[in-house]
């Protein structure tokens, strides 16, 4: 079982629906950090989050470190938004990142 | 730089031969992380690099790949007898101090044939 599990692992939405990605980790962490790796391979990171809740615009990161879950909304969504979205935890003795697979997001005009 | 960079973009060796890949980290950084990305969304740990100490080599395959983070030089990852399974996306990337956010290199696909 890996140690971060992503859900769900394909997402097709249409233009202007609400969004929501989760992410489950089992082991202890320092930080969670959400990624967006677009078509061409480019990262971006989106959120850096060890408690609590972050907003940039149209996206919304919450993490409950209790019950070692995050997710990741997009409200709107626009068709730029499709890209792979990717959930990283980083460990309390490292900080190397434990990447989750992936979610692949495609929003249809 | 603003940015990590990495060179090259791409790189293409026959099994066997040597690839060496850099990373130059965000000026005033200090932690310097390497990652292979295999397959789509399978990514792995290799090394990190505080300055130019290294600072976790958990993940690193010992037979044939090294590293380096010397000053005023980029980083530089090198696989010595490259192997078919080595073809992958290599990202590099940066962060200011050991608990910050990472900010991540535009990567150099690797392809050995």
């Amino acid at each position: 079982k890996n140690e971060v599990e992503q859900s769900p692992q394909n997402l097709t939405a249409q233009e202007g629906e609400f969004i929501t990605i989760n992410c489950s980790y089992s082991v202890g962490i320092s930080a969670l950090h959400w990624l967006q790796q677009h078509p061409g391979g480019g990262i971006v990171s989106l959120f850096m989050l060890s408690s609590g809740k972050k907003k940039h615009g149209r996206l919304i990161a919450t993490i409950n470190i209790q019950e070692k879950h995050s997710s990741l909304h997009i409200t709107a969504s626009h068709p730029r938004d499709s890209a792979v979205y990717i959930c990283a935890v980083r460990g309390g003795a490292t900080n190397k990142l434990i990447f989750g697979t992936g979610t692949l997001l495609a929003v249809q005009p | 730089g603003e940015e990590v960079a990495q060179t090259p973009k791409h790189l293409v060796r026959g099994e066997g031969q040597k690839a060496k890949l850099y990373c130059a980290p965000i000026k005033g950084h200090s932690y310097v992380f390497w990652y292979q990305q295999v397959l789509k969304n399978e990514f792995k740990f290799l090394i990190s690099f505080q300055n130019e100490n290294v600072f976790d080599e958990t993940g690193m395959p010992k037979e044939r790949f090294s590293a380096k983070c010397l000053p005023n030089s980029p980083c530089s990852l090198e696989i010595q007898a490259t192997k078919l399974e080595d073809s992958a996306v290599y990202f590099c990337a940066s962060s200011q101090f050991r608990h910050n956010e990472q900010f991540f290199g535009p990567g150099t696909r690797l392809t050995v044939l």
